[in-house]
């Protein structure tokens, strides 16, 4: 199994450009979720899912799109960027044991 | 609202020594606590988890403890080594799986 994969790995985006992150995970697990992490304010939960078609807000979801047409994908878009949206952000899954798994993270930096 | 702390935010410690990292949390309704390792500009590893009925969950030299009802979890790495160098995380989950997460505790083991 590959886990939980994102790509890309960097991106550089100028100000008020979209952009989508992708997140997949082949372990067949109904729950995913999306954190960013910034220095002094740890990981914080911008969207998550209890499976296809189902989303729902986390802590900081202005600025982010999401959906779940799938059960392995769940992209984050961004919808117009902004230097504030600099940031690693980091994909999860967990299945029915409740163990939580990340991705490797997209580090982004918004000009 | 769940606030996670991990003290103290960084640690320094000589090769063999036993570690012992702290995580408090203020709402003790929590559902899982996971210990996470990240090192640096990579994703989060998975190290325990304990559930909210449980005490205390030991992998290898990895012992984690869970006191709900004074909001404490203790991280203990025993005869630490070099490789053990990285920032520990723990973070609380809520029964819908999102994640709140402390500041980490950085770990350096000295040869």
């Amino acid at each position: 199994n590959a886990g939980v994969t994102q790509t890309p790995k960097f991106q550089v985006l100028k100000t008020g450009q979209s952009m989508t992150l992708q997140c997949a995970q082949d372990m067949n697990h109904e729950y995913m979720s999306w954190y960013r992490q910034d220095p002094g304010m740890g990981l914080r939960l911008i969207h998550y899912s209890v499976g296809a078609g189902i989303t729902d807000q986390g802590e900081v979801p202005n600025g982010y799109n999401v959906s779940r047409s799938t059960t392995e994908d769940f992209p984050l878009r961004l919808l117009s960027a902004a230097p504030s949206q600099t940031s690693v952000y980091f994909c999860a899954s967990k299945g029915g044991g409740d163990e939580q798994f990340f991705g490797p993270g997209t580090r982004l930096t918004v000009l | 609202k769940q606030e996670v702390t991990q003290i103290p935010a960084a640690l320094s410690v000589p090769e063999g020594e036993n570690l012992v990292l702290n995580c408090s949390f203020t709402d003790s309704a929590i559902y899982n606590l996971q210990w996470f390792r990240q090192d640096p500009g990579k994703g989060l590893t998975s190290l325990l988890l304990i559930q909210s009925s449980q005490r205390e969950q030991t992998s290898g030299r990895l012992n984690a403890s869970l006191d709900k009802s004074s909001g404490r979890s203790t991280l203990y790495i025993a005869a630490s080594q070099p490789g053990d160098s990285a920032t520990y995380l723990c973070a609380t989950h809520d029964s819908w799986g999102k994640l709140q997460f402390g500041a980490g505790t950085q770990v350096v083991v000295t040869p």
